[in-house]
């Protein structure tokens, strides 16, 4: 059954430094994957789409790469602020419903 | 990004009562929706699939006549928990989908207490 791991359920990390999010599956060949950021108590909101014919996104201080042959994402935040501290999904398709990974939850210490 | 509203944001009830959660496109016309529940510190788990004008296609697991989905429109679809239990409480969000993208717009989520 498709699996998609995300690798850790919390990161820490300093304001300033670059967080970086990892994005495993398996059993799965998604035709896109997605990042969306949740706050506690609140609906995720989208961050960035890659497609599987794409390398690298990337939209203000974020940045995504998909590499289909490892089966990961990578989803990188540069000068993080504490205002970054939130739950990170990744979510992939094809042509079933977005599924999620379990998120991975970053705080950013001042 | 487009806007979806949910609604109520919390509501608590009582074992055995039903409870409507409303979940509106307000700046684009869903076709689709999405219904998710979420427990806590885990991921969201797709309930339903809502089709605007059909039924809705449910997810293995999700009982259909407990979690009843309504799409009337293009731009509201609604999930309503029929007597609830205890067991029912959680985090449940609506998403619908944009045209041209891939992109889900989730709403705020509707926090339901069952006591």
């Amino acid at each position: 059954s498709q699996k998609i791991e995300q690798n850790s359920e919390a990161l820490n990390i300093q304001e300033g430094k670059t967080a970086t999010l990892t994005c495993n599956y398996t059993n799965y060949s998604p035709a896109y994957l997605q990042w969306y950021r949740q706050d506690p108590g609140r609906g995720p909101v989208f961050l960035l789409l890659i497609r599987e014919n794409e390398k690298e996104k990337r939209k203000e201080r974020l940045k995504v790469t998909f590499d289909t042959t490892l089966k990961q994402s990578l989803f990188h935040i540069t000068a993080s602020q504490p205002a970054d501290s939130a739950t990170y999904l990744c979510g992939l398709r094809r042509n079933t419903p977005l599924v999620f990974g379990k998120g991975t939850r970053l705080s950013v210490i001042a | 990004g487009a806007v979806v509203s949910q609604h109520p944001s919390r509501v608590i009830c009582k074992s055995g009562t039903s409870v409507k959660i409303e979940c509106r496109s307000l700046d684009f016309q869903a076709t689709t929706m999405f219904w998710y529940r979420q427990f806590p510190k885990k991921s969201l788990m797709l309930m339903a699939t809502s089709n605007e004008g059909s039924k809705a296609t449910y997810e293995q697991g999700v009982e259909k006549d407990k979690f009843l989905i309504n799409h009337a429109s293009l731009t509201l679809s609604t999930l309503t928990v029929t007597s609830a239990h205890p067991e029912d409480s959680s985090f449940y969000i609506c998403s619908g989908q944009g045209v041209n993208t891939g992109e889900l717009f989730f709403g705020e989520g509707s926090r339901l207490t069952v006591l």
